[in-house]
């Protein structure tokens, strides 16, 4: 595609039910990254991914959360067991390798928990 | 650790004034970037500028980077409402994930 698409654009869910967000990079873009941004502040990293190399899990908040990006190409972001504090916008990027060109991001899943 | 931290943290300014904000961060790098967010979705990029340059230019925007005091600048020169946004930048080192700092609330009055 000619950008970065997320979905579900907005989700809604109970406290306690499990959520799964898809990102699509951009074709190409070996690095993959997860953020997310609570309201007015900065982003929080997740995880990365770069190529076939394990990986870069540090940034994932609780073992609730986990990641997999299948084929290189698709990434799916899991929440399981939601809490309130989980209620944020969760923002998908791919790159090329290195960051050369900079970070190309989707518009982003709004979690609701309630 | 938190890397590239921003000041401001809010800058208010009026149509036609330039508007500079300014990122610092810890390690080493290989390039730094900045991006802007409007209204709390997707960042777009908007400048990169490698570890061994000292400026950039693109259009009405100039970055400086100094390595040695590991900060870098964003300038917006004659800024136009529609430049009101949060600014953030970004360090990137080589096969590590970008790491940004907080961000800098840009208002551009009219």
């Amino acid at each position: 595609g000619a950008g970065v698409s997320q979905s579900p654009s907005n989700k809604v869910t109970e406290k306690g039910k499990d959520v799964e967000l898809r990102c699509d990079p951009i074709s190409g873009h070996t690095a993959l990254y997860w953020y997310r941004q609570s309201l007015g502040q900065g982003l929080e990293f997740l995880i990365y991914f770069q190529g076939n190399s394990a990986p870069d899990k540090s940034g994932l908040p609780s073992d609730r959360f986990s990641a997999e990006r299948t084929g290189g190409s698709v990434s799916t972001l899991t929440i399981q067991r939601t809490q309130q504090e989980d209620s944020a916008v969760y923002l998908c990027a791919s790159s090329l390798i290195g960051g050369e060109g900079g970070a190309f991001f989707g518009q982003g899943t709004r979690l609701t928990v309630v | 650790s938190q890397q590239g931290e921003e000041d401001p943290q809010a800058l208010s300014i009026q149509e036609g004034e330039n508007a500079t904000m300014n990122c610092s961060y810890k390690t080493s790098i290989n390039n730094l970037q900045w991006y802007r967010q409007n209204s709390g979705r997707g960042l777009v990029h908007l400048i990169l500028i490698r570890s061994n340059e000292r400026e950039k230019h693109s259009g009405r925007l100039r970055v400086t980077l100094d390595t040695s005091k590991k900060s870098s600048s964003l300038l917006i020169t004659a800024s136009r409402a529609a430049d009101t946004a949060s600014y953030f930048c970004a360090t990137v080192r080589y096969g590590q994930n970008f790491v940004f700092g907080p961000g800098t609330r840009l208002s551009v009055l009219p």
